[in-house]
Parts: structure tokens; C-alpha cells; sequence
């Protein structure tokens, strides 16, 4: 699975939109970018994931370049529950040696600000 | 639903003593896994069970062991417990393995002295 790149840490303004950047520029043609998010103490949520189309659920959306070497996610109205480690993550989603298995790197620590 | 639920939510160990994590999940998924958390490290994947009478090892399955003992539940177990086992274990289900989600539960926070 390609690795990914993300910054340590980022603020945002409460209802300002947060815009968290991720790198993967190793990443294969049949790899999906995942993300997901962990609030202090709790277990990880999914959040969105993309191939090469941008996409948006009541969550996020997710804006994945056009040579899909980095994507953006973006929570356009953020609240201070929105603060959190945030993963971005690259998986193979199909095929048979798919084991499923989640590479969490160190993430970015958004911190929503009042 | 309850979702994905975790036994014991703390667990405090002497070092050599043994311990079972219980996990459960109410939504009828195939798959299931078993992470840990150190501090300030993302999690990584220590067994997982692609379906009901299968386990597999992941990244880091050293020192542990599983069990899947229905379709809801896979338990994992610390048969002689280290220090170096002190951290937060995620229990976490999906459909299927290439499910694009997988819900986690709530954590145990395991402690070996």
C-alpha cells in the first residue's frame, strides 16, 4: 500500500472551512484514498474515500488531484467537535490480497478554534 | 445497534498474567480485526478474521491470539502479558474485507506493570 504524507497539525476558525492536504505520489492505479478520524479517546471513524473523483457525503468532501498523487479533504463548515486526528490512507479495495489492513500513519491534528 | 462493543474498557495487568479482549458486533459483518494504539502512533493491525472459522495474522501478532468464536464475536487473548503490550486496543468490523468501512469500537485501555 502506498505510504502517505500529512502535516503534523493544522487550526481552523470555528465555521470556517477546514482544507487538510495529503500526499501520495507512490500511489497505484487501483488504490483508493481513505479517510478517517479519531476524537480523544475514541475509536476511529471513516470519514470518505475516493478513487479519482471527487466526492462529498453529508460529512466531507474529498478532492483528489487529477494524477491523483494528493488529495485534500475538506469539512466545509467546522465546529469545534470537529477536532480530531485526522488519517489519510491509501488501500487496495479490490482484488484477492486485499487483507482489509488499514495503515494509520501519524495523521493531522486539527485543532477547531472558537 | 450498539455497533462494535469492547470488554473490558480498562484492564490493569502484572507482567506474565493472562487476559481475554472481548469484541462483539451487532451488524451481521463477515470481518473483523483487532488494532493497537501506542501514544502518538497511529494504530496497527494485530489479527483479523475475513469471515466466520478464519483468522489471519496482520502487522504485529506477536505475543497474541484469537479467536473467532461466532459471526459476532472474536476475542483476543494475552496468554503471558508484557510491558511492552501497555496500549489502547481497537476492535473494529466490516462487511467484507473490501468493505470501504470498517466501525470501531470504543477501545480497552490495557495497562501491564
Amino acid at each position: 500500500d502506498a505510504k502517505t504524507t500529512q502535516p503534523p497539525s493544522m487550526d481552523c476558525a470555528e465555521g470556517r472551512a477546514a482544507n487538510l492536504p495529503c500526499n501520495h505520489s507512490t500511489i497505484s492505479g487501483n488504490e483508493y484514498v481513505y479517510w478517517y478520524r479519531q476524537i480523544h479517546s475514541q475509536g476511529p471513524q471513516y470519514i470518505i474515500h475516493g478513487l479519482k473523483n471527487n466526492e462529498t457525503n453529508e460529512m466531507a468532501s474529498l478532492i483528489i488531484t487529477e494524477d491523483r498523487k494528493s488529495s485534500t479533504l475538506i469539512l466545509p463548515h467546522a465546529t469545534l467537535r470537529d477536532t480530531a486526528v485526522y488519517y489519510c490512507i491509501v488501500r487496495v479495495a479490490e482484488g484477492s490480497s486485499n487483507t482489509g489492513k488499514l495503515i494509520f500513519g501519524q495523521g493531522t491534528t486539527l485543532q477547531v478554534k472558537p | 445497534n450498539a455497533g462494535v462493543t469492547q470488554t473490558p474498557k480498562f484492564q490493569v495487568l502484572k507482567t506474565g498474567q493472562s487476559m481475554t479482549l472481548q469484541c462483539a458486533q451487532d451488524m451481521n459483518h463477515n470481518s473483523m480485526y483487532w488494532y493497537r494504539q501506542d501514544p502518538g502512533m497511529g494504530l496497527r493491525l494485530i489479527y483479523y478474521s475475513a469471515s466466520e472459522g478464519t483468522t489471519d495474522k496482520g502487522e504485529v501478532p506477536n505475543g497474541y491470539n484469537v479467536s473467532r468464536l461466532n459471526k459476532r464475536e472474536f476475542s483476543l487473548r494475552l496468554e503471558s502479558a508484557a510491558p511492552s503490550q501497555t496500549s489502547v486496543y481497537f476492535c473494529a468490523s466490516s462487511k467484507t474485507l473490501r468493505a470501504s468501512e470498517q466501525f470501531f469500537g470504543p477501545g480497552t485501555r490495557l495497562t501491564v506493570l
